[in-house]
């Protein structure tokens, strides 16, 4: 079946841009994760969704970050006013539930380039 | 504060030589841990993870990992390291509130 997907693979854009980046979660699975990784570094906890609201919002590092997962299947990850700092690969992931036994599976990422 | 320390950055092996990855937590409770593989344009997939009971876990593709509370260390090992085992490795500390913390990983280089 098909696993998690992220689109767009890539986005380059400037600073002080908006950008959105999108998660399709597998299938039937309730939770669905953001991370953020950096170059060098493992992946950092944004956000967690479980259905349709935010279970845990407490890894966005400032207000300009904001996601929503409307129907409780895909979910926008959004960043007003891009900063170069903000570059990184964001990765989605999701899982059957939240509880710890579920395994959560990853998608490919979206490389976001400040310029 | 919850962290992950996987202090080597890079690690060489041969092919068909063991390996061992590092990896140190803290965390005040006992933690849900987990080791999780990343190639090159690929997801991160999950090798195996630890919740309760046997220290040592089995997981895919013939690795295991030891729990040691003393040592607060979850080390990742393999006997026989096949070439396809290139790739980037992150352990990861799961908290009470879901959150997963990773550590900055261990590339790993396997040469014939």
């Amino acid at each position: 079946g098909a696993g998690v997907s992220q689109t767009p693979s890539n986005k380059v854009t400037e600073k002080g841009k908006y950008v959105e980046l999108r998660c399709d979660p597998i299938s039937g699975h309730t939770a669905l994760y953001w991370y953020r990784q950096s170059l060098g570094q493992g992946p950092e906890f944004l956000i967690y969704f479980q259905g349709t609201g935010a279970a845990d919002d407490s890894g966005l590092p400032n207000d300009r970050f904001f996601a929503v997962r409307p129907e409780g299947s895909v979910s926008t990850l959004k960043i007003q006013r891009t900063e170069r700092g903000d570059s990184a690969v964001y990765l989605c992931a999701s899982s059957l539930g939240s509880a710890s036994y579920n395994e959560q599976f990853f998608g490919p990422g979206t490389r976001l380039t400040v310029l | 504060a919850q962290s992950v320390t996987q202090p080597d950055i890079h690690i060489t092996v041969s092919e068909g030589a063991s390996l061992e990855l590092r990896c140190n937590y803290s965390y005040g409770a006992t933690p849900y841990l987990f080791w999780y593989v990343q190639s090159p344009g690929q997801g991160l997939q999950l090798l195996l993870k630890y919740f309760s009971g046997d220290t040592l876990v089995q997981g895919i593709k013939g690795f295991e990992a030891e729990f040691k509370r003393s040592q607060s260390s979850f080390n990742l090992r393999k006997p026989s390291v096949h070439w396809s085992d290139a790739a980037e490795y992150f352990c990861a500390v799961e908290t009470s509130g879901n959150q997963f913390y990773f550590g900055t990983g261990t590339s790993l280089t396997v040469i014939p």
